[in-house]
Formats: C-alpha cells, structure tokens, sequence
C-alpha cells in the first residue's frame, strides 16, 4: 500500500526565508507524487508532480520538489517566502493505478510572518 | 478560478432532510471523484466515477449517494444524515488515467444540524 508522511503540521518562516515542507512516501511499486496547497475555504490546487523522469520537479508559484529514492522522499521547497504561500501544503501519492486516487498526507499549515 | 464547478458553496441541512450537491467540469475529463474533508484533515475519498459508471466506492453509507447524469456533471445526493457528517465535500475531476492530476472544486460546507 501506497502512503505518505508529512513532517510538521505547523512550520513557520519570515517573509524572505527559505521553506521545507518535508513529505517521506511508503511504496511497494515506484511511486507517483504530487504536493497540492489549500488557501482558506478553497478546493485544493495542483503545485507540481513526479511521475517519472527528471527527479527535479519545478511548479507553480516558485515551487519545486525533488524525488530522492534513496530518502524516500519528496520535499516541496521555495527559496523566498511570501505572504501569499501562507496556506496548508498536502504531499499525496496516487493509490490506484486504474485511477487518479490520491492518499494525502495529513497537511502541514505554511505560516508567514513579514 | 477553478475549473470544476461546485454548487451551493454553502449548506445547512436538518438530519431529516433532502439535498443535493453539484459538481460541472467543461474540460472533457472522463474520472469524476466525491472526496470528504473534515476540519484540519485531509481530504478521504467517497466516491469515483469513471466514464460515467460507478468505479469506486470507498464503503460509503447509502445515506450519501451519488450520481453522473453525463461525462460533466456529478451529484451527490443527502438523506438523513447525522451531525458528524458536517464538513466540506470536494468534487474532482481528471482525464480518466492513472497518471493524470486530479483538479478540484471549491467544495460545499456541509454543516447537518
């Protein structure tokens, strides 16, 4: 079974500053990962994905991921944090390979300070 | 703004009651899901709907039942729910494969008084 963990429901960072959203996977077959972000009484947005090729993965908003096997995980980082990313970061792994069922993780809330 | 549409955005609903919740996607996609998402958790899957017929039925109770009249549109339709079924119901939708992204409605806020 497919599943992931999320490091932190809460992480904070100053305006400026460098964030890590940390997402570790558990997969029996090469796992397909996605970082979705939630704004307050919104549906969820697609950041990025991994499916398969270059392990760097570059989205949305300044966003990037990278897929480190040996880890077993996919990190979601931004160089400089704004306002605006205040928001709660869900790290998913498709869970059926019939469907585009995704586990969650349980969401880590960005928290920005200026 | 989204793609998937989601109507009301908003409901309040005795547990005696009849409702409704809609979801429109105009994007051809093929897979249409149901997910649930309580406060501060993430969202769980209820339903998915792939080319128009039942997929997935993650062991829902009957008293949520859901419908796809055609390849755009998807109901899910209340009856006598409790309480604890308060919470925001989010339509997605994907081109059918395994691989592609999900996109996401707004959702309904449920609450069952």
């Amino acid at each position: 079974a497919q599943s992931v963990t999320q490091l932190g429901s809460h992480v904070s960072v100053s305006e400026g500053a460098l964030v890590l959203l940390r997402c570790n996977y558990s997969s029996s077959v090469p796992p397909y990962l996605f970082w979705y972000v939630q704004y307050p009484n919104q549906g969820l947005q697609l950041l990025l994905k991994y499916t398969t090729g270059a392990t760097l993965v570059k989205g949305i908003n300044g966003f990037e991921a990278e897929f480190k096997k040996s880890e077993t995980s996919f990190h979601l980082t931004k160089p400089s944090a704004h306002m605006s990313d205040a928001a709660e970061y869900f790290c998913a792994v498709r869970t059926n390979s019939g469907y585009s069922t995704l586990t969650f993780g349980k969401g880590t809330m960005l928290l920005v300070s200026p | 703004d989204t793609e998937v549409t989601q109507t009301p955005k908003h409901l309040v609903m005795g547990m005696t009651n009849k409702k409704s919740l809609k979801c429109e996607q105009h994007m051809g996609h093929r897979a249409m899901y149901w997910y649930k998402q309580k406060a501060k958790k993430p969202p769980e899957l209820m339903f998915v709907y792939s080319y128009e017929k039942l997929s997935i039925n993650e062991s829902v109770p009957s008293r949520f039942s859901p419908e796809c009249p055609n390849s755009s549109l998807l109901n899910l339709h209340l009856h006598a729910l409790q309480p604890e079924d308060s919470a925001l119901y989010l339509c997605a939708s994907s081109q059918g494969q395994g691989l592609s992204p999900l996109h996401f409605g707004n959702g309904t806020r449920l609450t069952v008084t």
